[in-house]
């Protein structure tokens, strides 16, 4: 089975602080694990993928995570926030049967 | 199209009514995928077409709702008798069917039960 768990549902950091969004996964195969984005009034787009290639994977807009075997992680990371950067993230677990399951979501505010 | 089209954008019930929402994949993905998203709950897994092969309906939560895809292309969520915990933005997606590729999102319909 496969499942993922978003540590803390609300973030909130001052413009230029680093950005760090939890995420663990639980997979009985191999997961591709993924990072999307939600801004207001939009719908989810793509932030960056791991598909077992590099563990540190780089996606746009300066966001970056890094997949810990040992951990079960997929964290986010941005070094500096910016306005702009304020959305509701979600992580995501693809594991067998092409199926997607998708952790609860956290909505990230920046403080200028 | 140029990406996932859904309709209506936002739709206004009664309760007790059936509704169906629609789904207008991109051209050539073969698999399709319905979420619901809650406030606070995330994003539900429904139910996944791929190819010809039967659909994945475990994450229906009951037996009121029901999709199909015709033709490999279109999908239709129906939710019949609608209660007012059916209300929340329900959201299809699709890809070119591998677990590895990125899911494409449609912007969503926003239900409300009243």
């Amino acid at each position: 089975a496969q499942s993922v768990t978003q540590l803390g549902s609300h973030v909130s950091v001052s413009e230029g602080a680093l950005v760090l969004l939890r995420c663990n996964y639980s997979s009985s195969v191999p997961p591709y694990l993924f990072w999307y984005v939600q801004y207001p009034n939009q719908g989810l787009q793509l932030l960056l993928k791991y598909t077992s290639a590099a563990t540190l994977v780089k996606g746009i807009n300066g966001f970056e995570a890094e997949f810990k075997k040992s951990e079960t992680s997929f964290h986010l990371t941005k070094p500096s926030a910016h306005m702009s950067d304020a959305a509701e993230y979600f992580c995501a677990v693809s594991g067998a049967g092409n199926q997607f399951y998708f952790g609860t979501g956290t909505s990230l505010t920046v403080i200028p | 199209g140029a990406g996932v089209s859904q309709s209506p954008s936002n739709k206004v019930t009664e309760k007790g009514k059936d509704v169906e929402l629609r789904c207008d994949p991109i051209s050539g993905h073969t698999a399709l995928y319905w979420y619901r998203q809650s406030l606070g709950q995330g994003l539900e897994f429904l139910i996944y077409f791929q190819g010809n092969s039967a659909p994945d309906k475990s994450g229906l939560p009951s037996d009121r709702f029901s999709a199909e895809r015709t033709g490999g292309s279109v999908s239709t969520l129906t939710i019949q008798r609608t209660q007012q915990e059916d209300s929340a933005v329900y959201l299809c997606a699709s890809s070119q069917g591998q677990r590895n590729e990125k899911l494409f999102f449609g912007s969503g319909t926003q239900l409300s039960v009243l």
